[in-house]
């Protein structure tokens, strides 16, 4: 039972390239989730899923798109990649919709 | 939403309990508290989560005063391998939710 995983783990970009993170979770959780966290701060919700085949905004949605693709996997993609989203990602999963479980994050850095 | 507020940063030594405290005036009823704690380079782990009361866990337990206002996360005979950021999250859905800055705890030995 691996939880849940993302990958890559490490991605740099040059600014205007596009990219997509993956995000697999094996608990057959119905929400899934992806956060991003900028140094020294908390996480901020980009875009969650409440059920396959859903998909709503965050707090933070702007310059990113996302796919439920089936009930185990959520992509996050960044069709042109600026340097204000450098920043580590997080993807979660949700069972209750109250406790979220999290992936060990993906470091992304734009030049 | 409820805005939770916790200090920015705590300091222990190994051994002794250490109680964050988290304020969340605007609580709904529906809403739940929640902590995580998260480690350097790594997401965050689920502690523990309550509605009212006390709850209590293997690592940590939750004291939720009657007007539930507020909330403390107490981590009895803390040592070294505790020290990392903690956040009090309130809500009832996970989309609702805001992570703030945490309490940064740091623990010597």
């Amino acid at each position: 039972n691996a939880g849940v995983t993302q990958t890559p783990k490490f991605q740099v970009l040059k600014t205007g390239q596009s990219m997509t993170l993956q995000c697999a979770q094996d608990m057959n959780h119905n929400s899934m989730y992806w956060y991003r966290q900028d140094p020294g701060m908390g996480l901020r919700l980009i875009y969650y899923s409440a059920s396959e085949g859903t998909t709503d905004k965050g707090e933070v949605p702007n310059g990113y798109n996302v796919s439920r693709l089936n009930k185990r996997e959520f992509s996050l993609r960044l069709e042109s990649a600026a340097p204000s989203q450098t920043s580590v990602y997080f993807c979660a999963s949700s069972e209750d919709g109250r406790t979220q479980y999290f992936g060990p994050g993906t470091r992304l850095t734009v030049l | 939403l409820a805005k939770t507020t916790q200090p920015i940063s705590m300091d222990s030594y190994e051994g002794q309990e250490v109680n964050i405290t988290c304020s969340h005036n605007n609580i709904a009823t529906n809403d739940y508290i929640t902590w995580y704690q998260q480690f350097p380079s790594q997401g965050p782990r689920f502690i523990i989560q309550g509605y009212k009361t006390k709850v209590t866990n293997e690592v940590a337990s939750l004291f939720i005063p009657a007007d539930r206002k507020s909330s403390t996360l107490s981590l009895p005979r803390v040592s070294l391998s505790d020290t990392a950021v903690y956040y009090c999250l309130v809500g009832y859905n996970t989309d609702k939710l805001i992570f703030g800055t945490g309490t940064r705890l740091q623990v010597f030995p």
